[in-house]
């Protein structure tokens, strides 16, 4: 089993639809939790960062932390073809270490 | 401007050619990391540093070295470059490893 995995997609929506992302993670001791977006020949960006269980919103993006089964989910509300791009999970994984570990990456279409 | 500057932006050389790629942050942070994208695989972590002089290995370090003898500069170096190390690298640093961390423009690397 990867330590974090990600549907590579590529998942497609329309223009004004939610757009939902999945990340599930193998570790159940981790505590930090990140989405980043990138573009095609970009450098990843910073979108939602998530410590706690529940739902942390932050203007269209909610992301969704269940530590109890291992997933963190990015949900992007009334998707514009300007989110088209790569969405990368990444995990703090605690044992002992201070590694990071990203997703492959979902790639998300938003069409008009 | 807070950024991540990472040099150069392209480099395509030959095989066994030693070289250097520089990364220094202006943002006082503690942890830096350098990472390998490859299609695919997406992002792997190679090398991390919690702070001065404190390095740890990744998850892909072999073939890699890095020094950190000033908090804003983290350089990868290349003693050895064969074509498997073909790809592109970025920069990333952050307050620490659990908080989000910024990355630099990215350097692709072309070993013949």
């Amino acid at each position: 089993q990867k330590e974090v995995e990600q549907n590579s997609g590529p998942l497609s929506v329309p223009e004004g639809a939610i757009a939902s992302l999945n990340c599930t993670y193998s570790d159940r001791g981790s505590q930090s939790f990140f989405w980043y977006r990138q573009y095609s020949g970009k450098s990843p960006e910073l979108i939602m960062f998530i410590y706690s269980n529940g739902d942390k919103e932050d203007g269209r993006f909610t992301a969704q932390l269940n530590k109890a089964s291992q997933y963190v989910s990015l949900l992007i509300r009334d998707s514009q073809p300007s989110d088209s791009a790569t969405y990368l999970c990444a995990v703090r994984f605690p044992y002992n270490t201070d590694k990071l570990i990203f997703g492959t990456g979902t790639r998300l279409q938003v069409f008009p | 401007e807070a950024q991540v500057t990472q040099n150069p932006r392209y480099l395509i050389t030959v095989t066994g050619k030693k070289l250097t790629v520089t990364c220094s942050q202006n943002m006082n942070h503690e942890y830096m990391s350098w990472y390998r994208q490859d299609p695919g695989l997406g992002l792997r972590q190679i090398y991390y540093s919690m702070n001065v002089e404190v390095t740890d290995k990744g998850d892909v370090p072999e073939g890699y070295k890095v020094s950190r003898k000033e908090k804003r500069n983290f350089p990868l170096i290349l003693e050895s470059p064969s074509p498997n190390q073909t790809s592109l690298y970025f920069c990333a640093s952050s307050q620490g490893v659990d908080q989000p961390q910024h990355f630099g423009d990215g350097t692709r690397l072309s070993i013949l």
